[in-house]
Parts: C-alpha cells; sequence; structure tokens
C-alpha cells in the first residue's frame, strides 16, 4: 500500500493563477479531508469527504474547491491564488470518522507571490 | 479564535529524561483529545488519545493525563529517546460532532540531546 499520496511536493504560484492539489489513498477509506497547517497555528480543516459524491466545508473553507468523484481521490482546488494561502497543505484519509484514525499524507508546500 | 493552545513552542531535554507536553483548551464541551507527532517532511501520525471519561491513559514510554477541571491535558514521554525529537501536536473535539472535526494546538517542537 501506498498509503496516502500528494502531488505535488511543492509548488509555487503567483497571485491570481489556479492550481489543484493531488491526493489519492489506496486503502479503500470512505473518509478524506484537506488541512493547511501555518506557523504558530494548529492544523486547520479546510474540506472533507465522507464519501464518493459528498463533500462538505471545515473551517476555511474559503478560496477552496473539492470534489469526491471516486474513492480514491480528493482533489483540492485553488481558482485564484492568493499570498495568504502560502502554506502546508495536508491530505488525510481514514475508515471511520475518528480522528485517531487518520492517516496523512506527506504534505504539499505552496507559495504564492 | 485558538480553542486549544500549546503555550510551549519548543523544549529540549536530554536523552532518558522525561519530557513534558502540555496544552490548555477553552471549549468545556470538548470530550475527546489526542496527541500527533510529526517529522519533518512527513505528515502527523498518530500517538495516543484520551477520552474524556478517563484522567490518565498510558501507552508505552506516552501518557496523556487530562484535567477537566483545568481544562488541561499533558503528555509524558518517559525515558525520552533521540527517535521522539519531533513536533508534537494535540487535538480537541466533541465526539458527538458530525464528523471529528478536531481544534489543533500550534505544535511543541522537542529536541531529545544525547
Amino acid at each position: 500500500n501506498a498509503g496516502v499520496t500528494q502531488t505535488p511536493k511543492f509548488q509555487v504560484l503567483k497571485t491570481g493563477q489556479s492550481m489543484t492539489l493531488q491526493c489519492a489513498q489506496d486503502m479503500n477509506h470512505e473518509y478524506m479531508s484537506w488541512y493547511r497547517q501555518d506557523p504558530g497555528m494548529g492544523l486547520r480543516l479546510i474540506h472533507y469527504s465522507v464519501g464518493a459524491g459528498i463533500t462538505d466545508q471545515g473551517e476555511v473553507p474559503n478560496g477552496y474547491n473539492v470534489s469526491r468523484s471516486t474513492t480514491e481521490d480528493f482533489p483540492l482546488r485553488l481558482l485564484s491564488a492568493a499570498p495568504s494561502q502560502t502554506s502546508v497543505y495536508f491530505c488525510a484519509s481514514s475508515y471511520d470518522p475518528f480522528q485517531e484514525t487518520q492517516y496523512f499524507g506527506p504534505g504539499t508546500r505552496l507559495l504564492v507571490l | 479564535d485558538q480553542q486549544v493552545k500549546q503555550n510551549s513552542p519548543s523544549l529540549s531535554v536530554q536523552e532518558g529524561r522525561i519530557s513534558i507536553l502540555n496544552c490548555d483548551y477553552t471549549n468545556s464541551m470538548f470530550d475527546y483529545f489526542l496527541w500527533y507527532k510529526k517529522y519533518p517532511a512527513e505528515g502527523p501520525t498518530f500517538l495516543i488519545s484520551i477520552s474524556s471519561i478517563k484522567d490518565k491513559n498510558e501507552d508505552g514510554r506516552f501518557t496523556v493525563f487530562l484535567n477537566k477541571s483545568a481544562k488541561h491535558l499533558s503528555l509524558h514521554i518517559v525515558p525520552s529517546q533521540p527517535g521522539d525529537s519531533a513536533v508534537y501536536f494535540c487535538a480537541a473535539s466533541e465526539r458527538g460532532d458530525s464528523w471529528g472535526k478536531f481544534q489543533f494546538g500550534a505544535g511543541t517542537q522537542v529536541v531529545v540531546t544525547p
């Protein structure tokens, strides 16, 4: 099992550009989520999904879109990048709703100039 | 407003000694707490949890203590080992929440020195 994979590892964007952060898991987990981690702050939930076709907003959803067309993939889209979106992004998946069973990907470091 | 706070951004401890990491929370509805460990360039991994019906949970070298009246939890690592050098996050949630929406602290960087 590859677990949770994220691509790219690092990305530099200019303000206003769009991009998609990819997340995939091969554990057949129903629950997937996206977090951002900023200096001096803990992980903050952006969006999550409880199964294919079902997504919902987390704590900081503005500026981000998600979709879940398959169980395996949960891409995060930035439609018009802003410097405030400079962060490290983590994708996670789990087979039940309890946080302790979440498996995190290695993260994507995003810099928006 | 952060509901979970780890006021010590860093901690240095000698190998073999005890590491004590602290975490405070403000929401009295939180009833489930976790600690995560994170190495550089990796995602966080689950370490230990505790629910509000307990005041202590132990797993090998790791023990978490919960003081509900003080809204405080702590993680003890005994004895500390060089491989314990990492960032530790505490997280809290209302277990009845719609889906494990945990609030995370900012993390404490632990460095274990020989």
